[in-house]
Order: structure tokens, then C-alpha cells, then sequence
């Protein structure tokens, strides 16, 4: 059974630093590509990054270019979202995503979420 | 990057069929047949109802299928049951090598 588990979520003032993961199993996490989503309280979804299976390639949407970094390690079969710089409109439940097989350009599994909260 | 553009919400009766719309451009849902939809309950996590524009996953009920003309993709669910009342999100591969998704319905089962 394919499994995301996020952590790592809390209340961070604005400015702070969060590193958020993701534990993957019931798959071979190292042959997909994965991705972060994000909901702000009462809104829709927002993709926020997705990296390729071995890490070379990853793509952010342009609001966290040059303040959030995603990672993976595929030993540990763990995502990571390390956050900096963080803003109040960064507040959100942010769910790790698996993509779909053979480059599907879809989610085909996501996690219950970790909820970020930015303020002062 | 703007989010495509759906209805707000979009209601019927049990029983009757329904269509969610999902606007885009020639960057995203025109550019490529890689349009899914994912359905969303309160407090809960999204999940996958369609992928690449028409294509079930197993488990996904029948009654649920997808389609796309131009920039424009749909959603149509039909034989409406009250457990399909949720928020409902499209979304789309670009050709800038990101996602965007829909900004989402909420259905109402009347």
C-alpha cells in the first residue's frame, strides 16, 4: 500500500526557516518523480515544486523560486521541503505528492498533509 | 502562472449529470493531453479522478469521465450521488515545465 507520511509543520514567525519531509513507502520511491502541493486555509490548491527521480531536475512555482529548496533521498525514501524566508501567505496544509508512473503528469498519491502557520 | 479557471460551484439533483469546466491557455491545457481532476472532501486529502484528460484510475467510478476542446477541459459526473458533494480541482502540465491547478468547484448534491 503506497504510503506519504508529511512532518515537520508548525508556527514559524515571518522571516523563519522550516524544513518540512515526507516518508515514502509501498513503493520504489527512487523511481518517481514527487511533488509538493499546498491550501492556504479556506482556498484552493497550489503546486509548489516537483523534483525528478534522481533529483537533477526541479521546477518551483514562482512565488518560493529562491526561498523554499526541495530535496529527496532515496535511500531514505524521504522528500524534503526546506522553507526559508517564510511569509504569512506561505501559510498553508502542504501535501507531498507522488507523480504518476512513467512521467505521468498527474498525482496519483498524496499524503493527510503538515500544516504551516507564518506569524508573528 | 495564473490558475485556470473554473466555476465556483456548480449544484444538481441525485441522479442527474453534471459538468465542471476548467479554462486554461495554449500554454497548459491546450499544450498538452495532461488535464487531470482531482475531487476533495473536507479535511481530507485530494484524490485522483482523472489523468491525462480522460483516463480512469482503477477504482475511480465510471461515472466520472473527463474531455478537452481547445484550452477549455471538463469534468462531467453523472448519476450525481450525494457523496460526490466535494470541491473538485482540475490541473495542468505546462510548457514551463510546472503544474497549475484549477482555482476549484464545489458541488452541491441538491
Amino acid at each position: 500500500e503506497v504510503q506519504l507520511v508529511e512532518s515537520g509543520g508548525g508556527l514559524v514567525q515571518p522571516g523563519g526557516s522550516l524544513r518540512l519531509s515526507c516518508a515514502a513507502s509501498g513503493f520504489t520511491f527512487r523511481n518517481f518523480w514527487m511533488t509538493w502541493v499546498r491550501q492556504a486555509p479556506g482556498k484552493g490548491l497550489e503546486w509548489v515544486a516537483s523534483m525528478k527521480q534522481d533529483g537533477s531536475e526541479q521546477y518551483y512555482v514562482d512565488s518560493v523560486e529562491g526561498r523554499f529548496t526541495m530535496s529527496r533521498d532515496n535511500i531514505k525514501n524521504s522528500l524534503y521541503l526546506q522553507m526559508n524566508s517564510l511569509r504569512a501567505e506561505d501559510t498553508a496544509v502542504y501535501y507531498c505528492a507522488r507523480d504518476g508512473e512513467w512521467w505521468g503528469r498527474y498525482f496519483d498519491f498524496w499524503g493527510q498533509g503538515t500544516l504551516v502557520t507564518v506569524s508573528s | 502562472q495564473s490558475a485556470l479557471t473554473q466555476p465556483a460551484s456548480v449544484s444538481g439533483s441525485p441522479g442527474q449529470w453534471i459538468t465542471i469546466s476548467c479554462a486554461g491557455t495554449s500554454s497548459d491545457v491546450g499544450a498538452y493531453n495532461f488535464v487531470s481532476w482531482y475531487q476533495q472532501h473536507p479535511g481530507k486529502a485530494p484524490k485522483l479522478l482523472i489523468f491525462d484528460v480522460s483516463h480512469r484510475p482503477s477504482g475511480v467510478s465510471t461515472r466520472f469521465s473527463g474531455s478537452k476542446s481547445g484550452n477549455t477541459a471538463s469534468l462531467t459526473i453523472s448519476g450525481l450521488q450525494a457523496e460526490d458533494e466535494a470541491d473538485y480541482y482540475c490541473s495542468s502540465y505546462t510548457k514551463t515545465f510546472t503544474f497549475v491547478f484549477g482555482t476549484g468547484t464545489k458541488v452541491t448534491v441538491l
